[in-house]
């Protein structure tokens, strides 16, 4: 079954230190990945996507991911971490089951990420 | 592009009544998704559409909850009687069909925060 986890309801790190925040999924064949954040009151934005290629992927307000296929991990990371960047990251896989050619995607339970200044 | 847009922002009702959550999706998209999210549930994909049919409806919680996409830039979601537990915020979002170019992000709407008392 295709699924996504994300081992941690809450990562703290103070401002200007490295953040990460962790992923990890199952499923079969070749994943689409995905990370979102969330913003208080706000919908979901995306952030960046693992397809193919390079296993760093560089994204929106500096983040990047790593793809790590034998540890079937996704973590998104910031080298530095700002105030600012305080709000809910949500992990996804595209569901390949799908019957049609649509992006259904399959969300982890989400992070919350405080940084503090 | 104005992105997704979904109305009422904010809606307050008693049990019993009807409530009709709305979604324009980005123009052009032809994939439409509702989700609810909650404090104990995380993000629940409800029902989501590919050239306005519904593919997949079993996350729809019960028959209270029905959804319609009329054409390419309306859906709405309606939920007859609303009860207390349906209290949620309910977020459209949408997205291009997956192409070799397409890889199936989803843009997600601003939410519609229901409140059932």
């Amino acid at each position: 079954a295709q699924s996504v986890a994300q081992p941690e309801d809450q990562v703290n790190v103070a401002e200007g230190n490295p953040l990460t925040v962790k992923c990890t999924y199952s499923v079969s064949g070749n994943p689409y990945l995905f990370w979102y954040v969330q913003y208080p009151n706000r919908g979901l934005q995306f952030l960046l996507k693992y397809i193919t290629g390079d296993n760093l992927v560089k994204g929106s307000y500096g983040f990047e991911a790593e793809f790590n296929k034998s540890q079937t991990s996704f973590h998104l990371k910031k080298p530095s971490a700002l105030v600012s960047d305080s709000a809910l990251y949500f992990c996804a896989v595209r569901d390949i089951r799908s019957s049609s050619n649509t992006g259904k995607l399959i969300f982890g339970q989400g992070t919350t990420l405080q940084v503090k200044p | 592009d104005a992105g997704v847009i979904q109305s009422p922002r904010h809606e307050v009702t008693e049990m019993g009544q009807e409530v009709t959550l709305r979604c324009k999706p980005i123009s052009g998209h032809n994939s439409l998704f509702w989700y609810r999210q909650t404090m104990m549930r995380g993000l629940e994909l409800l029902i989501y559409f590919n050239n306005n049919v519904p593919i997949d409806d079993s996350g729809m919680p019960e028959d209270r909850f029905s959804a319609k996409m009329p054409n390419a830039s309306f859906s709405t979601l309606k939920i007859q009687p609303s009860e207390p537990r349906d209290s949620a915020v309910y977020f459209c979002a949408s997205s291009l069909e997956l192409d070799r170019v397409n890889t199936g992000e989803l843009f997600f709407g601003e939410g519609s925060r229901l409140t059932v008392l």
